[in-house]
């Protein structure tokens, strides 16, 4: 079935360095890529997302890389600070059960050390 | 231009109770999603409406669990009886059009706590 598969399910890296964030998705047709990010006791917020039609984006430290051939996409944090800790979902649009929606993966738990 | 607002924030309510948890999505948003997070894990999807209809309720539990949205007010997820397994944070969506391509906007949750 459709699904989202999302690595690693916990990250820690020390303050300073780069944290990167890898999804697959199973639909060769899905064209819209959104990330969340998630702070304790918060809801979702959308952080960056990219469309089918663009390989890469950036917005200051972060940036999200997509693969359509191998049907990947990455999250690329730099210059990690505390304030990144948090989990993050990636999702991918899919057509599943008679309509587009949005698939989740199963969040990654990244932790920045001062 | 207020974000999608979900009330109570927090949710206590004994087993055997019913809990009714609010959506308000945002302005000129007329699509709503629930999902539902046990802690430490991901998000579970439950239910996909409409106004005044149910497009996909696949993540629905059979029993004790609803979900409407009515043509005025907010969306509303009813759990009737609750039981301990129930307690979870529940999370709204919404978004502009029918799609995942048009992405979705959450709300802040509510916490429930089945005593």
């Amino acid at each position: 079935g459709e699904n989202v598969e999302q690595h690693p399910s916990t990250l820690s890296v020390q303050e300073g360095d780069s944290a990167v964030i890898k999804c697959t998705y199973s639909d060769s047709a899905s064209n819209y890529f959104p990330w969340y990010k998630q702070e304790l006791g918060k809801g979702p917020q959308l952080i960056i997302d990219i469309r089918s039609n663009v390989g890469e984006k950036k917005d200051q430290r972060i940036a999200v890389t997509l693969n359509k051939t191998a049907k990947h996409f990455s999250l690329h944090i730099t210059e990690t600070q505390p304030e990144d800790s948090a989990v993050y979902f990636c999702a991918a649009s899919m057509f599943s059960g008679g309509y587009n929606k949005l698939i989740f993966g199963a969040g990654t738990r990244l932790a920045v050390h001062p | 231009n207020a974000g999608v607002m979900q009330n109570p924030r927090h949710l206590v309510r004994r087993r055997g109770q019913e809990a009714r948890l609010r959506c308000s999505p945002m302005k000129g948003h007329s699509h709503v999603y629930w999902y539902r997070q046990l802690p430490e894990e991901g998000l579970k999807f439950m239910v996909y409406l409409q106004k005044e209809n149910i497009i996909d309720e696949s993540g629905m539990p059979k029993e004790r669990f609803s979900a409407e949205f009515p043509k005025e007010g907010p969306s509303i997820l009813r759990i009737q009886q609750v039981v301990r397994g129930d307690s979870a944070a529940y999370f709204c969506a919404s978004s502009p059009a029918g799609g995942g391509e048009y992405g979705y906007t959450f709300g802040s949750g509510t916490r429930l706590t089945v005593v």
